[in-house]
């Protein structure tokens, strides 16, 4: 499977937007780039996923690099309750892990959202 | 709502004393895993099953089973604990297997 690289740590003032990067330079054609986020005290929870153009949704946005070598999250106002760890996930959705259903979490990003 | 509960939330246990952990979801859900979250080595899976009656080996399934006799229900049996299964333990599900995950909150497990 290929790996995902992301910074330990980032911070941001709440209220503001937020962009969280992820590093994929080995991504194949049939990895689909998936973000997680685990607020503490609780399980992961799903945030968005895409492919190649980028996604939308109620919780936030996803920008794929047109090599696909890089994905960015982006919250666009970020409140006291994005604090969490989020972790951006390559899914071969073409074979391999893609079919088992395993998620293959790294380190991620502990978000801290500062008042 | 949509939800994977499990239970106990937490537990203390001594050494060799089997012990259930129960992950049950409301969502018809075919596909159920479990995972492990331990500091410095992130989640990992132990067990997953695609459907009733059908479960598989994940990355760290030594020390555990499970069953999936209903689509609902997949509980992680620890047959005789050890300290070294002291951890964070998740159980999640899906639909396809590639799906969303929706996962439980969590049980913490400590083995004495």
């Amino acid at each position: 499977d290929a790996k995902t690289t992301q910074p330990n740590s980032m911070e941001s003032n709440e209220e503001e937007p937020v962009h969280l990067p992820c590093n994929h330079s080995t991504i194949s054609g049939t990895d689909y780039i998936h973000w997680y986020r685990q607020l503490p005290s609780q399980g992961p929870e799903y945030v968005i996923h895409g492919l190649t153009s980028n996604v939308n949704n109620r919780m936030a946005s996803l920008a794929i690099a047109e090599d696909r070598k890089s994905s960015t999250l982006i919250l666009h106002r970020a409140t006291l309750r994005d604090a969490a760890v989020y972790y951006c996930i390559l899914r071969d959705e073409g074979g391999g892990s893609g079919n088992t259903g395993k998620l293959i979490f790294g380190q991620g990003t502990t978000l801290q959202v500062k008042p | 709502e949509a939800q994977v509960t499990q239970n106990p939330r937490y537990l203390i246990t001594v050494t060799g004393k089997k012990l259930t952990v129960t992950c049950s979801q409301n969502m018809n859900h075919e596909y159920m895993s479990w995972y492990r979250q331990d500091p410095g080595l992130g989640l990992r899976q132990i067990y997953y099953s695609m459907n009733v009656e059908v479960t598989d080996k994940g990355d760290v399934p030594e020390g555990y089973k499970v069953s999936r006799k209903e689509k609902r229900n997949f509980p992680l049996i620890l047959e005789s604990p050890s300290p070294n299964q002291t951890s964070l333990y998740f159980c999640a599900s899906s639909s396809p297997p590639r799906g969303e995950a929706f996962f439980g909150q969590g049980t913490r497990l400590t083995v004495v």
